[in-house]
């Protein structure tokens, strides 16, 4: 079983559209998770972390269950400006960061 | 911006050749960590240096190597390239020897081409 798992996409949605993306992890003992986006050609950039109790950031919203090891990001009033790949990432040992193969959205006029 | 530089933009090389990429990490972080991303896949983590030493290591061979300098700048170096070591590589910088992400920073790669 792969370290971090997404799903694989790709994800073809309207402008205006709600969009989510799940993720699953297999380190019982990881203690921080991240989502992560990168545009075509360029470096990953950080878009949340993710906290156990949930959280939110203007259209985003990231889960954590722990007990399905499983984290969500969701996008809504989708803009074309969101277009790219998300990575979830998990942080589990204290020297790297285990990143999934990513899901590319692409949001259409 | 992140304020992480790294040189070259892009790179052609050949088979068995060796090539070493910079990476200059960003004011005040003294850690830097290295990753591969082949296309359609996420980032691989190579290793990471801290106060000029490796601290942990990825699951890549010993023809990967690295250099941390004292002003944090650092090197990777691979030996004996191979057609699958075609791919973007990422350097990131981070303060202290712990990496919570949010203080990760990546700079915008290397794109190094093996033929």
């Amino acid at each position: 079983r792969k370290e971090v798992e997404q799903d694989p996409g790709p994800f073809n949605v309207p402008e205006g559209a709600t969009v989510a993306f799940n993720c699953t992890y297999s380190n019982s003992a990881s203690q921080s998770f991240f989502w992560y986006r990168q545009d075509c050609r360029k470096e990953p950039k950080l878009l949340m972390s993710v906290y156990s109790s949930g959280n939110e950031d203007g259209r985003f919203t990231a889960q954590l269950n722990r007990a399905s090891q499983y984290i969500s990001l969701l996008i809504r009033d989708s803009k074309l400006s969101d277009s790219a790949t998300y990575l979830c990432v998990e942080g589990g040992s204290n020297y790297k960061l285990t990143f999934g193969k990513g899901t590319l959205l692409t949001v259409n006029p | 911006e992140t304020g992480v530089t790294q040189s070259p933009t892009h790179l052609i090389k050949t088979r068995g050749q060796q090539v070493t990429l910079r990476c200059s990490s960003q004011s005040g972080h003294n850690t830097v960590s290295w990753y591969q991303q082949a296309l359609g896949q996420g980032p691989q983590f190579i290793f990471q240096y801290y106060r000029e030493e490796e601290n942990g290591r990825g699951n890549f061979p010993p023809r990967f190597s690295g250099l941390q300098f004292p002003n944090y700048s650092s090197e990777l170096n691979v030996n004996a390239l191979e057609l699958d070591d075609s791919a973007l590589y990422l350097c990131a910088s981070s303060s202290e020897g712990t990496p919570s992400s949010d203080t990760q920073y990546f700079g915008p790669g290397t794109r190094l081409t093996v033929l």
